[in-house]
């Protein structure tokens, strides 16, 4: 099964807002509400920031918003700050009960 | 406070089978799953499997059916993975993750990762 789509990079600038796709298929993002998003430094652990499309972790930050369209899910964050400087992983629960990943994005703050 | 702590690097030949401890702290084993999750060297995160300490659902990604092994041990809060035949493409760093207890999804809390290296 492949990887979720997700584009290689995106970029934005202090203050503005930007946002992450995730492009799956019917047996995975367009059937399940189980999509999830993760944030991960260099050499750290990933970071739980949306689960379920749409919803933050306790003690999230307001400023990640997920949300999803047919087989699409999409990750923004507003309000960008230096810190958001990280790597953005989608996930989905699949029909045949495993999880998928996407290949990641690598979000830089210029 | 809840936190999963992993077990030390590894080196392995190739061949070999390597297994990964995954200690639970700070909340109840049986009331969740455990994920295992998987970057190889500057690669994105690859989905291994899972097990939910809570009904016993278990399964693995297709890619890895027939060489890991995830279990638990209630008793001492641990999750296991086992993974065999090891090659070269198998060096990466392995994280264990808390899961809904009947979805492998919503990973809240992530161990530090282990780094296994496969090399003759």
């Amino acid at each position: 099964q492949s990887a979720l789509t997700q584009p290689a990079s995106v970029s934005g600038s202090p203050g503005q807002s930007i946002t992450i796709s995730c492009t799956g298929t019917s047996s995975d993002v367009g059937t399940y509400n189980y999509v999830s998003w993760y944030q991960q430094y260099p050499g750290k652990a990933p970071k739980l920031i949306i689960y379920d499309v749409n919803y933050r972790p306790s003690g999230g930050s307001n400023r990640f918003s997920g949300s999803k369209s047919g087989n699409t899910a999409s990750l923004t964050i507003s309000g960008l700050q230096a810190e958001d400087e990280a790597d953005y992983y989608c996930s989905s629960y699949t029909a045949r009960s495993t999880v998928i990943f996407g290949g990641g994005t690598k979000l830089a703050v210029l | 406070q809840v936190q999963l702590v992993q077990s030390g690097a590894e080196v392995k030949k190739p061949g070999a089978s390597v297994k990964v401890s995954c200690k639970a702290s700070g909340y109840t084993l049986t009331n969740y799953g455990i994920s295992w999750v998987r970057q190889a060297p500057g690669q994105g995160l690859e989905w291994m499997g899972w097990l939910s300490s809570y009904n016993g659902n278990a399964n693995s990604a297709q890619n890895f059916q027939g060489r890991v092994t995830i279990t638990t041990n209630i008793s001492t809060s641990t999750a296991y993975m086992e993974l065999r035949s090891l090659t070269s493409d198998d060096t990466a760093v392995y994280y264990c993750a808390r899961v809904h207890r009947a979805v492998p999804n919503r990973e809240d809390v992530w161990g530090q990762g282990t780094t296994v290296t496969v090399s003759s």
